[in-house]
């Protein structure tokens, strides 16, 4: 799988856009990117994930760029309870029994 | 909405003792996982179980560790001599057939 790399902090205003950015530019053309995040001490939640096109869901949207060298978690209104550490994590769509790879990841504050 | 249970929420358990860990993937899952991660590091991966076998270990996973699905909707992790360093929580994991994986909330994993 390729590595990610993100930065391991980031803050955001309680209501506005937060935009998390990942760069993986060793993807190689069979790999999804995939966004998990992890509340305090909770279990890692899964957000969104995509391969080509920009994906949106009801938690978030993933833009992903042309290239697919780097891509970027949107959380539109972010609110307190979004303050987590956001995974991004590339891996193969037939990569067997798909175990995720965990990095640090970056840590969003949502602050009021 | 289905999801992934684990119990106990807390275990706190004498060196040298075993442990066993419970939990209760989403129903029509097929694919199991057990993850670790120690206090303030990385989420690491353990085991993936698939077809009432193991599927892939990582290196953590020595003879200390086994995992068994007695039933049809129980997925257990034992530790069967605990050390000190195996304190941490512990996170289940599903997922159907598609790459989302499912996380549970976690065991939280004291050796004293």
């Amino acid at each position: 799988d390729a590595k990610t790399t993100q930065p391991p902090s980031m803050d955001c205003a309680e209501g506005r856009a937060a935009n998390l950015p990942c760069n993986h530019s060793t993807i190689s053309g069979n790999e999804y990117v995939y966004w998990y995040r992890q509340i305090h001490s909770q279990g890692p939640q899964y957000i969104i994930h995509g391969l080509k096109n920009n994906e949106t869901n009801e938690m978030a949207s993933l833009i992903i760029t042309e290239d697919r060298k780097s891509s970027t978690l949107i959380l539109p209104h972010a609110t307190l309870r979004d303050t987590a550490v956001y995974y991004c994590i590339v891996r193969s769509g037939n990569s067997g029994y798909s175990t995720l790879t965990f990095g640090k990841g970056t840590m969003l504050l949502v602050s009021p | 909405e289905p999801e992934v249970t684990q119990t106990p929420s807390h275990q706190v358990t004498q060196m040298g003792q075993e442990v066993i860990l419970r939990c209760v993937p989403i129903s029509n899952h097929l694919y199991f996982y057990w993850y670790r991660q120690i206090l303030g590091q990385k989420v690491e991966f353990l085991v993936s179980f698939y077809n009432n076998e193991i599927s892939e270990k990582s290196e953590i996973f020595d003879d200390q560790f086994s995992v068994e699905r007695p039933d049809g909707s129980n997925f257990t992790l034992k530790i069967r001599s605990t050390k000190l360093e195996d304190s941490a929580m512990y996170f289940c994991a599903s997922r159907e057939g598609g790459e989302t994986q499912y996380f549970g909330p976690g065991t939280r994993l004291l050796v004293l």
